[in-house]
């Protein structure tokens, strides 16, 4: 599976926009680009998945560059619930469901 | 969205015994199930994908004689836990693709916290 990249922390503050970056270098043409996030002791959570273009949904936006080397999903306002790990991950057209979750980005919100 | 629950959501057990952990998809069908286990501050390491009616499959390095998959329908996995040891103590998670919906949707269930003593 590819791998991706992304910072260990971010902080952010209350009400204002969050991006979070992710790196993906080696991506392949059929990698989608999936956003999960967990909270502390629960299961990860569906954020946002993309392929090519850009997407929006009632939780996020995920801008993916024009190469496909890099996504940035945005939190528009951010609240303290979204203090989370958020995970990149790639999931490879070809490996059916399989999610291979890296580090992820600790993300704190502050009030 | 859909949901996918497990159950039991903690347990403790003596080493030695067997733990058995049920992953139900609660409004979709579910052909494959994934499993994860998690330690504190790491992340999810997919451990087996459970394939309805047929054996798992395991990721290299997780013995499945000790983590024993159970697929028996479109809606129930288990993963029994055999001869459980404190380094077995973990976060497990299942999740569960909605092979129905149009787009891809993966649901993951809330996890069960093992503690071995």
């Amino acid at each position: 599976d590819a791998k991706t990249t992304q910072p260990n922390s971010m902080e952010s503050n209350e009400e204002e926009p969050v991006h979070l970056p992710c790196n993906h270098s080696t991506i392949s043409g059929t990698d989608y680009i999936h956003w999960y996030r967990q909270l502390p002791s629960q299961g990860p959570e569906y954020v946002i998945h993309g392929l090519t273009s850009n997407v929006n949904n009632r939780m996020a936006s995920l801008a993916i560059a024009e190469d496909r080397k890099s996504s940035t999903l945005i939190l528009h306002r951010a609240t303290l619930r979204d203090a989370a790990v958020y995970y990149c991950i790639l999931r490879r057209e070809t490996s059916g469901s399989r999610l291979t979750f890296g580090e992820g980005t600790q993300l704190t919100v502050n009030p | 969205g859909a949901v996918v629950s497990q159950h039991p959501s903690r347990v403790i057990c003596k080493s030695g015994t067997s733990v058995k952990i049920e992953c139900r998809s609660l409004d979709f069908q579910a052909t494959t199930m994934f499993w994860y286990r998690q330690f504190p501050k790491q992340s999810l390491m997919l451990m087996a994908t459970s394939n309805e009616g047929s054996k798992a499959t395991y990721e290299q390095g997780v013995e499945k004689d000790k983590f024993l998959i159970n697929h028996a329908s479109l809606t129930l996995s288990t993963l029994t836990v055999t001869s459980a040891h404190p380094e077995d103590s973990s976060f497990y998670i299942c999740s569960a693709r909605d092979e129905g919906a149009f787009e891809y949707e993966q649901y993951f269930g809330p996890g069960t916290r093992l503690t071995v003593t």
